[in-house]
């Protein structure tokens, strides 16, 4: 079992629905990310929250909304996504420099969203 | 910008066969480097990780890996597979004074009983 906890596993949503991923973790990690993951490929990044601060958003359209309430949470705000957006949405987290630094990341099951 | 490549595709091997996958990098620094696992279904779990020492390191259910640093390599190695390995294997490396990876574009292998 993982110790990263993402809500739900799966997920059906039209294009003009709202709905929210979460994901969380309690190793006391400061850093925490959101990756895309579609079939036999490997993660691709999407954010990184450095001590819940919002550090690297690599170019994600802005139908995907991150948010970091506290340390042990993040959540991922969708509306109006696109068909190619179906793919499964991974978590993780690890301690960001500066902490333990360079540990290895802790990845959650993920999300498998579909979008009709 | 650093690139991380996994040359073995897909593999497939009988049970009992030996493993070899391979991971090269590109950046010329400290780096820190991790083979995570993914198996059917399940999520991305670390098989081991280097950052200093031994170049030779073992993980978990038999893998090891050798990090090689004049050929920028950290190749995955098991003496015997099984079919539970049958998973996609991920190579990642982190510079030193980075804390986020980048990962190798994966091998898928398939190991028949």
């Amino acid at each position: 079992d993982t110790e990263v906890t993402q809500t739900p596993k799966h997920l059906v949503m039209g294009m003009t629905n709202k709905k929210s991923l979460k994901c969380e973790q309690h190793m006391g990690h400061r850093a925490m990310y959101w990756y895309k993951q579609k079939a036999k490929k490997p993660p691709e990044l999407m954010f990184v929250y450095s001590y819940e601060k919002l550090s690297i958003n690599e170019s994600v359209p802005s139908r995907f909304s991150p948010e970091c309430p506290n340390s042990s949470l993040l959540n991922l705000h969708l509306h109006a996504l696109q068909p190619e957006d179906s793919a499964l949405y991974l978590c993780a987290s690890s301690q960001p420099l500066g902490g333990a630094s360079n540990q290895p990341q802790h990845f959650g099951d993920g999300t498998r969203l579909s979008i009709l | 910008a650093q690139s991380v490549s996994q040359h073995n595709h897909h593999v497939i091997l009988s049970e009992a066969a030996s493993l070899e996958l391979g991971c090269n990098y590109s950046y010329g620094g400290t780096v820190n480097l991790f083979w995570y696992v993914q198996y059917p279904g399940q999520h991305l779990q670390l098989l081991l990780k280097y950052f200093s020492g031994d170049p030779l390191v073992k993980g978990i259910k038999g893998f090891e890996a050798e990090f090689i640093k004049s050929k920028f390599s950290f190749n995955l190695r098991k003496p015997s597979v099984q079919w539970s390995d049958t998973a996609e294997y991920f190579c990642a490396v982190t510079p030193g004074g980075s804390y986020i990876p980048t990962f190798g574009r994966g091998t898928s292998l398939i190991v028949h009983p």
